[in-house]
């Protein structure tokens, strides 16, 4: 079982349409979670953050965390064509210092 | 505010030889890690730096090293290159280490090819 679980996609939504992005982890103790967006051919891009059961919404970004559940999710809503992108999601589960585990990404691609 | 920077862009070696990568934070942060990208195994933690000292370190053999400087720039190493270090290489910075809660902040990547 990998330790960050995310649907490879490609998610096909409709510009205006609302993207829902899931993401599960296997470790009980990882403390805090992150949305990176990478387009093609270039460097992840920190969207969201989250560090506490609940929702956390950015613009037209809302993250969401369910640590009894083990999953993370991102929705994104009026999706744009520049949005088209793949979808990193990150779990840093030391006490201390930063060691980022991803899952394998999910391409989302927007269409006009 | 200048982004993580990384040097160089690109670079092309071949089997047997040995690279340095060099990445330089976000002015006023300490913590610099690394991680190698390719499309079979994804982004994957190579090692951090915090105060010129490592502070963790990823499932990588001994040929990748790092270090890091007084002003929190920050080398990799691999030496004796094999084809299958062939990745982007990507720098991330942080501003404070002391804790899990830490946004980290990529640079552009140094695209390695090995021949």
């Amino acid at each position: 079982q990998k330790e960050v679980e995310q649907n490879s996609g490609p998610l096909s939504v409709p510009e205006g349409a609302i993207a829902s992005l899931n993401c599960t982890y296997s470790d009980r103790v990882s403390q805090s979670f992150f949305w990176y967006r990478q387009y093609s051919g270039k460097s992840p891009e920190l969207i969201m953050s989250i560090y506490s059961n609940g929702d956390k919404e950015d613009g037209r970004f809302t993250a969401q965390l369910n640590k009894a559940s083990q999953y993370v999710s991102l929705l994104i809503r009026d999706s744009q064509p520049s949005d088209s992108a793949t979808y990193l999601c990150a779990v840093n589960g030391k006490a201390a210092g930063n060691k980022l585990t991803f899952g394998g990404g999910t391409r989302v691609l927007v269409k006009p | 505010k200048a982004g993580v920077t990384q040097t160089p862009r690109y670079l092309i070696k071949t089997r047997g030889q040995q690279v340095t990568l060099s990445c330089s934070p976000i002015s006023g942060h300490r913590s610099v890690s690394w991680y190698q990208q390719t499309p079979g195994q994804g982004l994957q933690f190579l090692f951090e730096y915090f105060s010129e000292t490592q502070r963790n370190k990823g499932n990588f053999p001994g040929r990748f090293s790092g270090r890091q400087f007084s002003n929190s720039r920050s080398e990799m190493n691999v030496s004796t290159l094999e084809l299958g270090d062939s990745a982007l290489y990507l720098c991330a910075s942080s501003f404070i280490a002391g804790s899990t809660y830490n946004e980290q902040f990529f640079g552009p990547g140094t695209r390695l090819t090995v021949l």
